[in-house]
């Protein structure tokens, strides 16, 4: 069983909809979270981090963490052609440098206008 | 500011052959990374270097070199290439070791037939 799970989609949704992206983790000791976007043949480029538990929003995006699920999502509201991409979940213990970081799988997101 | 550039960006070996890839940052990182992409897999740590003058393996490093040229660049280098080693390898870097954000560049594509 991996440390992180992310479902690889696609997940394709009209313009304009609420987007929900997910992942799992079976590390109880994962306190810091981050998101990160990957367009096709780029780096991945962080959208926000967030430690232990609680929301965090950020323009469209909310980043969400349930502790006591193991389970962070990515909330984008009023989603764009521009947000289809491939997003990528991350997380590790406060404490631990980030060669400790483990990334989900990434799922991709498909927008249409 | 080109934040973390890597070369080359594509590139085709044959069974054996070496091969070195680039990095280099201009954010004054202490920290850099190296990662392979793999489909079904995410990205996977090689090597890193927490501070100049300092490197460590990651969860996968055989067939792997690295050299911290300087607190800018960051190589990474295949000494025999083999199929398995077919990829797209990023380079990162962050401010400190632990907190912030981690910077990656637009990856190298590299196929060994």
């Amino acid at each position: 069983q991996k440390e992180v799970e992310q479902d690889p989609g696609p997940l394709s949704v009209p313009e304009g909809a609420i987007v929900s992206l997910n992942c799992t983790y079976s590390n109880s000791a994962f306190q810091y979270f981050m998101w990160y976007r990957q367009y096709s043949r780029k780096g991945p480029e962080l959208l926000m981090y967030t430690y232990s538990s609680g929301n965090k929003e950020d323009g469209r995006f909310t980043a969400q963490v349930d502790k006591s699920s193991k389970y962070i999502s990515l909330f984008i509201r009023d989603s764009q052609p521009s947000d289809s991409a491939t997003y990528l979940c991350a997380m590790k213990r406060v404490n631990t440098g980030f060669q400790k970081l483990v990334f989900g799988t990434g799922t991709r997101l498909l927008v249409s206008p | 500011n080109a934040g973390v550039t890597q070369t080359p960006k594509f590139q085709v070996l044959k069974t054996g052959q070496s091969m070195t890839l680039q990095c280099a940052q201009d954010m004054n990182h202490n920290s850099m990374y190296w990662y392979r992409q793999d489909p079904g897999m995410g990205l996977r740590l090689i090597y890193y270097s927490a501070s100049e003058g300092t490197t460590d393996k990651g969860e996968v490093p055989n067939g792997y070199n690295v050299s911290r040229l300087n607190k800018r660049e960051f190589s990474l280098r295949l000494e025999s290439a083999a199929p398995s080693q077919t990829s797209v390898y990023f380079c990162a870097s962050s401010e400190g070791q632990s907190m912030g954000e981690l910077f990656f560049g637009e990856g190298s594509r590299l196929t060994v037939l």
